[in-house]
Order: C-alpha cells, then structure tokens, then sequence
C-alpha cells in the first residue's frame, strides 16, 4: 500500500512569513513528486513539481526533495492571505501502471 | 484550451436513484482518471482510462460504479443505486502521461444523496 502522509494543518502564519509544507512517503521507487494548491470549493491545482534531489525555485515558491529520507517540501517565501489553501502532495512511483498518489492534505492559513 | 470539462457543478439526488457524472478532457491527453474526495479519506483514484480503454478499476468501491470511455472526448461515472455514503466531489483530471508530468484536474462534481 502505496501512502503519503502530510499533516492536517492548520498551519497558520502571518502574512510575510515563511511557510513550511511536509510530506513523507512510503514507496522508495517513487519517481516523480508534486505539490497541489486548493482553494475551498475549488479543484486542484498543480504549482510545483521536482523529480531530483535538491530544491527547485519558482518565484516565491521552493519545493525540496530527499530521496533517501522519502521527504518532499515545500517553503512559500512571503506568504500572503491569497496563499490560504490546502497543498495536497502527490506522489508517482512510475512503475508499472502506477498512478499519482494524493496525501490528504495540509490547510494553510495565512493571517494579514 | 478550454481545460477539463465536468457536468453537473453540483447534484442532488435521493437514495436509489441513477446518478450519471460527465467529463471531457483536454484535447491531446491519452490519459483519463476519475477520482472521489471526501474529508475522511481524501482523493481517491477510482478509475483510469488511456486511449479510450479502461486500465485499471482497483478503486471503484463496487459494482454500483461503473464508467465508461466511447471516445477520447468523452467519459462517463455512473453510480446505481446511489447510497448517501457516495456523496462527495468528484474530480475527473487527464494528462498526456500516467504520472510523470501532473495532471490537470477538472471543476469537480458536488454530489449529495439524500
């Protein structure tokens, strides 16, 4: 059983500050890693995607991936009231017919 | 481009009845996935469709589900009987790969059984 785990949240920060999204995995061939932004009410929407270890920068957002330690985060420099939303972490093993794998998500709450 | 599209927004049915959830991908993409999210377990692969055939239905909880592609523009999830344990939002996404580059979720269907 294939499972990504992330913490429920809320994560609540202030406005202008960092704020730090977790994930873990289970599958250690997993391949391929993403980061998904829901507003309420809304669907889902892909904002980031790494496949190697290391960071990768886009604008305010950073996504960083440990293989070794089957850990995927991402940092949202500047966080602003408009960033509140659930991040769902999604996981690809790429093996077989293997499909993404959705955490549950965490709630992040950004006060002005 | 147009994205994924659902129909209905939003459906109210009562227990018993035939519910049928509609989606159109994006033009281009082979593959089709039907997923359900609820609070309790989150999103739910379902289904998955690539070039029209039906690739893997693990995830549909029973034979009350069933979906169905007749063409690349078009699938269909229809539950019956609906149960009140099926409702939740429904989220059809396609992408022009299993996995390796995202996939690109439509608005959902908000369904509730009564």
């Amino acid at each position: 059983q294939k499972e990504v785990e992330q913490n429920s949240g809320p994560l609540s920060v202030p406005e202008g500050a960092i704020a730090s999204l977790n994930c873990t995995y289970s599958d250690r061939g997993s391949q391929s890693f993403f980061w998904y932004r829901q507003y309420s009410g809304k669907s889902p929407e892909l904002i980031m995607s790494i496949y190697s270890n290391g960071d990768k920068e886009d604008g305010r957002f950073t996504a960083q991936l440990n293989k070794a330690s089957q850990y995927v985060s991402l940092l949202i420099r500047d966080s602003q009231p408009s960033d509140s939303a659930t991040y769902l972490c999604a996981v690809n093993s790429n093996s077989g017919y293997s499909t993404l794998t959705f955490g549950k998500g965490t709630m992040l709450l950004v006060s002005p | 481009d147009a994205g994924v599209i659902q129909s209905p927004r939003h459906e109210v049915t009562e227990m018993g009845q035939e519910v049928t959830l509609r989606c159109k991908p994006i033009s281009g993409h082979d593959y089709l996935f039907w997923y359900r999210q609820t609070m309790m377990r989150g999103l739910e692969l379902l289904i998955y469709f690539n070039n029209n055939v039906p690739i893997d239905d693990s995830g549909m909880p029973e034979d009350r589900f069933s979906a169905k592609m007749p063409n690349a523009s078009f699938s269909t999830l229809k539950i019956q009987p609906s149960e009140p344990r099926d409702s939740a939002v429904y989220f059809c996404a396609s992408s022009p790969y299993r996995g390796n580059y995202g996939y690109t979720f439509g608005s959902g269907t908000r369904l509730t059984v009564v």
